[in-house]
């Protein structure tokens, strides 16, 4: 099993809706939860993290963590065509980083 | 937040040479990571190169294949050595700028491809 376990996609929505994105994971002791995203061909740029459970809005962005289902999600509203990308969400446990393997978006106009 | 730079962005290598990759970074960190990218899947942990000490590497992933310095705290290298196309890939360096957040920022990869 995975410790981290995402989606592949692709997920395709039309420009304006909520888009969700999740990933579960097994390790119990990961306490610093992470949303990158990948445009092509670039690095991964982080989005947002949070600690512990709870949820952290920036903007359209939410990321959300449940420990308690081991569970972390990332909404997304009014989505528009330039948050087509992959999104890799990722865990931090003793300065080890776990990351899942990412979802692609497409967001259509 | 941390801007890293990766040189050659993007090269194409012939089997059985080595190719380095340099990373920098525009302010001092302790820790820097060494990352491979595989098409479609997420990335994999090739080593941790901290300033002053021998890189620690992932299993899987040894030394002489993947000799890595850290000769400061902005710049490090990683060398792909005897390359064989199975090494084609996307090579990323990311720092964990060691703030209370325990976060990660990548650079902007390079892409290498070995015919």
């Amino acid at each position: 099993q995975k410790e981290v376990e995402q989606d592949p996609g692709p997920l395709s929505v039309p420009e304006g809706a909520i888009v969700s994105l999740n990933c579960t994971y097994s390790n119990s002791a990961f306490q610093y939860f992470m949303w990158y995203r990948q445009y092509s061909r670039k690095g991964p740029e982080l989005l947002m993290y949070t600690y512990s459970s709870g949820n952290k809005e920036d903007g359209r962005f939410t990321a959300q963590v449940d420990k308690s289902s081991k569970y972390i999600s990332l909404f997304i509203r009014d989505s528009q065509p330039s948050d087509s990308a992959t999104y890799l969400c990722a865990m931090e446990d003793f300065n080890k980083f776990y990351f899942g393997s990412g979802t692609k978006l497409n967001v259509k106009p | 937040s941390a801007v890293i730079s990766q040189k050659p962005s993007r090269d194409i290598c012939q089997r059985g040479t080595s190719l380095t990759i340099q990373c920098q970074v525009d302010s001092q960190v302790t820790m820097m990571f060494w990352y491979r990218q595989q098409p479609g899947q997420s990335l994999t942990l090739i080593a941790t190169a901290n300033q002053g000490s021998e890189a620690t590497y992932e299993s899987g992933f040894v030394i002489d294949k993947f000799p890595i310095s850290r000769p400061n705290l902005t710049f490090s290298t990683l060398t792909v050595s005897n390359m064989s196309p199975e090494d084609s890939s996307i090579y990323l360096c990311s720092v964990d700028m060691g703030l209370a957040s325990d976060t990660q920022y990548f650079g902007p990869g390079t892409r290498l491809t070995v015919l």
